[in-house]
């Protein structure tokens, strides 16, 4: 199993403002993925990053908006940057281990203001 | 593509009612995984099973069960002689074998009054 931690566990920023998110898991892992849950909704990916790579970004998440950093293979940052209300959110870290193993942070809550 | 469908937005029942929730999946993948995740207020995704495809039998764990019929494509969760902490958003989410990310779905919101 992996543990996951998340460093903030909440924030509260004003708008045109950036914030970092850490992840960090107790293992080496060798991909973590960032998603994000708006209030009431779903879990939606935002990217992969793998460890010596460019993260890949899915469909409506754009790299100047939410950079992401992997320096190594214990370790993660999302950005969220020039933050609007509609980035208020959950964000949660989360790796994957094995073919089929799924291990969540425990989120970091956004409120922009 | 991959989709993932839980049609209950909101379920509201008794406690000790027994509550079914429903997830339906879409892939062209033939090897998959499915997941049931919990998230209570507090925010945390709780792993609850992870079925692959290839394994059809149903699952009992104490109070929860599951139900995996790859005809219907259905992954349904049942919760028998509810409690009130089993208040919670549950997540069906979807893994097809080559793909590292999770496709969720909407989430059911459960409700139990005491």
């Amino acid at each position: 199993s992996a543990v996951i931690s998340q460093k903030p566990s909440r924030d509260i920023c004003q708008r045109g403002t950036s914030l970092t998110i850490q992840c960090q898991v107790d293992s080496q892992v060798t991909m973590m993925f960032w998603y994000r849950q708006q209030p009431g909704q779903s879990l939606t990916l935002i990217a992969t990053a793998n460890q010596g790579s460019e993260a890949t970004y899915e469909s409506g998440f754009v790299i100047d908006k939410f950079p992401i950093s992997r320096p190594n293979l214990t370790f993660s940052t999302l950005t969220v940057s020039n933050m609007s209300p509609e980035d208020s959110s959950i964000y949660l870290c989360s790796v994957a281990s094995g073919n089929y193993e799924q291990y969540f942070g425990p989120g970091t809550r956004l409120t922009v203001t | 593509a991959q989709k993932v469908t839980q049609a209950q937005t909101e379920i509201s029942v008794v406690e000790k009612e027994d509550v079914t929730l429903d997830c339906v999946y879409e892939t062209r993948d033939t090897t998959y995984y499915l997941f049931w995740y919990k998230q209570p207020p507090s925010g945390e995704l709780v792993f609850l099973i992870r079925r692959n495809s290839f394994d059809e039998q149903n699952e009992i764990s104490g109070r929860y069960s599951w139900n995996f019929q790859k005809s219907t494509s259905s992954f349904n969760f049942t919760i028998t002689a509810s409690q009130v902490v089993d208040s919670a958003v549950y997540f069906c989410a979807l893994k097809p074998t080559g793909r590292r990310a999770l496709t969720f779905g909407s989430g059911t919101r459960l409700q139990v009054q005491p």
